[in-house]
């Protein structure tokens, strides 16, 4: 069965400190990635998607994942945090049938 | 465009009662979701449809059926409402498969069963 693991349901950082969330997939997985964010009493938005053009995939809000098969990772960062990050993160893959962690409550302290 | 709606937003059932979640997409996308979320646990994948008149078990599908009679519209289904499916319900639809399953979600019903 295929599987995504999130490391970490909370994650805390100061604000301008670096922002990594960790994500690992099974190798069932077939190698389409995806990064959404919530917001409290939201659905989800996609930050990025990894589309095989590149193993470094930018996305929005100045997030950024790296695609890393001989790890079976695709983490996501920002080089600075902001207090409008406070959200929980979502790692998700699939073809058709898409799996999702367990997601990421991303904590900035001021 | 009003993207994924889903109709209600909230709902308070009774144990054994009935209902049906009504999602909504003005994209013509080809595939739909229903995915509930619980605390620790993520999304779980309930149902989904890769085009119209066809439907898909998911992760967590027992207690569920829905329907996809027309493309714009996804159904979900509760016919005997148990506490278990106390959740937060979120439809969700995409172009197609792959690179392209760029999921849009709605904004979640709130269902409590009691």
């Amino acid at each position: 069965a295929q599987s995504v693991t999130q490391l970490g349901s909370h994650v805390s950082v100061s604000e301008g400190a670096l922002v990594l969330l960790r994500c690992n997939y099974s190798s069932s997985v077939p190698p389409y990635l995806f990064w959404y964010v919530q917001y409290p009493n939201q659905g989800l938005q996609l930050l990025l998607k990894y589309t095989s053009a590149a193993t470094l995939v930018k996305g929005i809000n100045g997030f950024e994942a790296e695609f890393k098969k001989s790890e079976t990772s695709f983490h996501l960062t920002k080089p600075s945090a902001h207090m409008s990050d406070a959200a929980e993160y979502f790692c998700a893959g699939g073809y058709q049938k898409v799996t999702f962690g367990i997601g990421t409550k991303l904590q900035v302290i001021p | 465009n009003a993207g994924v709606t889903q109709t209600p937003k909230f709902r308070v059932l009774k144990t054994g009662q009935s209902m049906t979640l009504l999602c909504a997409q003005d994209m013509n996308h080809e595939y739909m979701y229903w995915y509930r979320q619980d605390p620790g646990m993520g999304l779980r994948l309930i149902h989904y449809s890769v085009g119209e008149g066809t439907t898909a078990k998911g992760e967590v599908p027992d207690g569920y059926n829905v329907s996809r009679l027309k493309k714009q519209n996804f159904l979900l289904g509760l016919e005997s409402a148990a506490p278990s499916q106390t959740s937060v319900y979120f439809c969700a639809s995409s172009p197609r498969g792959g690179r392209y399953n760029e999921q849009f979600f709605g904004p979640g019903t709130r269902l409590t069963v009691l």
